[in-house]
């Protein structure tokens, strides 16, 4: 159980298009998510917090109108980057938060999506 | 500001020889502790978690971390190697219910 996937797993578009990336957990109900961003060799950056039927919560440093982030439903959320350049090329992977007991919480990853800006 | 430090960006060891990968992490209360694996060009596997109790923790795949708070550290460790345990490891906290904060991994190579 517990089983998180992106869709696309690879997406390549060109410069000043937009680009939509679904998480969606399989098996259970998440009312958050997370957006995480990967550099190449480099750690995972959270970029926002998104919260079934409520706004994203962005961390500082991102652009929020860039990274445009849905929680329609307590299974999928969408991550649409818009107008991309080459310098948004990375890897982005989502998480799903479960509820597993009074004040515990487990994350499950998705697979990633490899985006390249060309 | 939280965070969490691996010291090591990348450590080579022989197939069979022990295993130790370090982390500390920075943050106002103890946080709940992660070691992640991550192989090229995929997501990332849980191997093993830290929330309470018990201060060493078993994992998957043989790996075990030790909690120890007086140095704000959770260091993985694994007795024995095998070649398919090359990857990139990343330690994580987090505080409650937020999402995780990363350490910039440590890459591993086996040698033959």
């Amino acid at each position: 159980g517990a089983v998180v996937s992106q869709h696309p797993s690879r997406v390549i578009c060109k410069s000043g298009t937009s680009v939509k990336i679904e998480c969606r957990s399989l098996d259970f109900q998440a009312t958050t998510m997370f957006w995480y961003r990967q550099f190449p060799k480099k750690s995972l950056m959270l970029m926002a917090t998104s919260n079934e039927g409520s706004k994203a919560t962005y961390e500082q440093g991102v652009e929020k109108d860039k990274f445009l982030i849905n929680h329609a439903s307590l299974t999928l959320s969408t991550l649409t980057v818009t107008s991309a350049h080459p310098e948004d090329s990375s890897f982005y992977i989502c998480s799903a938060r479960r509820v597993t007991g009074t004040d515990n919480y487990e994350q499950y990853f998705g697979p990633g999506t490899r985006l390249t800006v060309t | 500001a939280q965070s969490v430090t691996q010291p090591d960006i990348h450590i080579t060891v022989s197939e069979g020889a022990s295993l130790e990968l370090r982390c500390n992490y920075s943050y106002g209360a103890t946080p709940y502790l992660f070691w992640y694996v991550q192989s090229p060009g995929q997501g990332l596997q849980l191997l093993l978690k830290y929330f309470s109790g018990d201060t060493l923790v078993q994992g998957i795949k043989g790996f075990e971390a030790e909690f120890k708070r007086s140095q704000s550290s959770f260091n993985l460790r694994k007795p024995s190697v095998h070649w398919s345990d090359a990857a990139e490891y990343f330690c994580a906290a987090r505080g409650g219910a937020d999402g995780l904060t990363f350490g910039k991994g440590t890459h591993l190579i086996i040698q033959p």
